[in-house]
């Protein structure tokens, strides 16, 4: 069954800098998204990416964050000047259209120290 | 007000129960409903859409009340392998966002 594969499987940044979390959706999907879970609390919403574009994006989702699609395959999530607060697990989904769910790939644990 | 909302249990039943659980939307323009297992620090994993008549697969049936804003999932014949945590998830309006709810966790014991 096909997946969505993120990478690294874990992160560990120091404060300040920038990471890069990487995504590869499910190949004949069209939307792509980001979401995040901090430790202990609920899955949350970042951004959705549909037709080379931002379609919708949180109120978390802030100058600090972009996304791009720099080929036919890869999705990333970059986070410029991390801050602790950003610890959490990053899911990556992706969904074919119409009313069909979102699969999600099996996350990056971002540390930042 | 929190959009969607669910017990946060934990539920401990014994293998073989049958258990269910409730989840709340305060959005009524919601439009698609799920149902998620989530394994400790794991990804959420689909574990039912829920439709407007009610659906089933195998154990697991999962229901959904427009008019009260709720879904429910029943699970029956409790296995150790249900033990997880399941989220209740909602797609708003036009917009293609899932909502989650904190979660309800299982714990199945024999």
């Amino acid at each position: 069954e096909p997946e969505v594969t993120q990478t690294p499987s874990h992160q560990v940044t120091q404060m300040g800098q920038e990471v890069i979390l990487r995504c590869v959706p499910i190949s004949n999907h069209l939307y792509f998204y980001w979401y995040r879970q901090i430790l202990g609390q609920k899955v949350e919403f970042l951004v959705s990416f549909y037709n080379n574009e931002i379609s919708e994006k949180s109120e978390i989702f802030d100058d600090q964050f972009s996304v791009e699609r720099p080929d036919g395959s890869n999705f990333t999530l970059k986070i410029r000047s991390t801050k602790l607060e950003d610890s959490a697990m990053y899911f990556c989904a992706s969904r074919a259209g119409g009313n069909q769910p979102q699969h999600f790939g099996d996350g990056t644990r971002l540390s930042i120290l | 007000r929190k959009e969607v909302e669910q017990d946060p249990g934990p539920f401990n039943v014994p293998e073989g129960a049958t258990v269910a659980f409730n989840c709340t939307y305060s959005n009524s323009a919601s439009q698609s409903f799920f149902w998620y297992r989530q394994d400790c620090r794991k990804e959420p994993k689909l574990l039912m859409s829920v439709y407007s008549s009610g659906n089933e697969d195998g154990r697991f049936t999962a229901q959904l009340n427009r008019a009260s804003q709720y879904i429910s999932l029943l699970i029956r014949d409790s296995k150790l392998s249900d033990s997880a945590t399941y989220l209740c998830a909602v797609r708003v309006g036009a917009g293609t966002a899932l909502i989650f709810g904190k979660g309800t966790t299982l714990s199945v014991s024999s």
